[in-house]
């Protein structure tokens, strides 16, 4: 069965801390997606990988592909970080298999 | 930046009652979906569409759900007699190929009274 796990499920931290969200999928993956939900409801795609790791301004995406293991690394956090990051998983079609996300709130 | 559009943003309606919900996806993309979110629940796929017919559809997507792109643009999901249990956030999302990022809608939240 394909399957994404994320941990933490919940996480606070203060402003300028150094953040990590992880995620561990099932065999099979072709592609990992990481996803930001606004408190609106509304979904943005951050990242998409299947090898080493990408960086979008604050934010770091890697992938372990022997270690079926993904992290979401966000530097110096800012209180607009605030939101639900999803992991999600490409495998083998091009519909994406969902994590159960991490709300991440930033204190000033 | 392109955007996937969705209207109505929230609908209520009666349980029993037809709806569609709509989206424009990117106009050079190929690949279109719905999934939904049931409050605090992870999103789960519906459906996906590709070359003007359904490629994929999941358990959920049963002989309520239709899915329809009847003017090479907007791309519409009917549900035909909404149940209580279908309240929930429907977004639309939109893939130039099976390789590249996705682009989602901002949703359509139903609810079912």
């Amino acid at each position: 069965k394909n399957e994404v796990e994320q941990s933490p499920q919940n996480l606070t931290a203060q402003e300028g801390e150094f953040i990590t969200i992880n995620c561990s999928y099932s065999v099979g993956i072709s592609a990992l997606h990481w996803l930001q939900q606004h408190p609106g409801g509304g979904i943005v795609s951050l990242f998409m990988l299947s090898s080493g790791k990408k960086k979008h301004g604050r934010l770091i995406a890697t992938i372990n592909i022997q270690e079926k293991h993904s992290s979401l690394h966000i530097t110096a956090s800012h209180p607009r970080d605030s939101a639900v990051y999803i992991c999600a998983g490409n495998f083998g079609n091009e519909k994406l298999t969902f994590g159960t996300g991490t709300r991440l709130t930033i204190i000033p | 930046e392109p955007e996937v559009t969705q209207t109505p943003s929230h609908q209520v309606t009666q349980m029993g009652q037809e709806v569609i919900l709509r989206c424009v996806p990117i106009s050079n993309h190929l690949y279109f979906y719905w999934y939904r979110q049931i409050l605090g629940q992870k999103v789960e796929f519906l459906v996906s569409f590709y070359n003007n017919e359904i490629s994929e559809k999941s358990e959920i997507f049963d002989d309520q759900f239709s899915v329809e792109r009847p003017d090479g643009s907007n791309f519409t999901l009917k549900i035909r007699s909404t149940k209580l249990e279908d309240s929930a956030m429907y977004f639309c999302a939109s893939q130039t190929g099976g390789n590249y990022g996705y682009t989602f809608g901002s949703g359509t939240r139903l609810t079912v009274v």
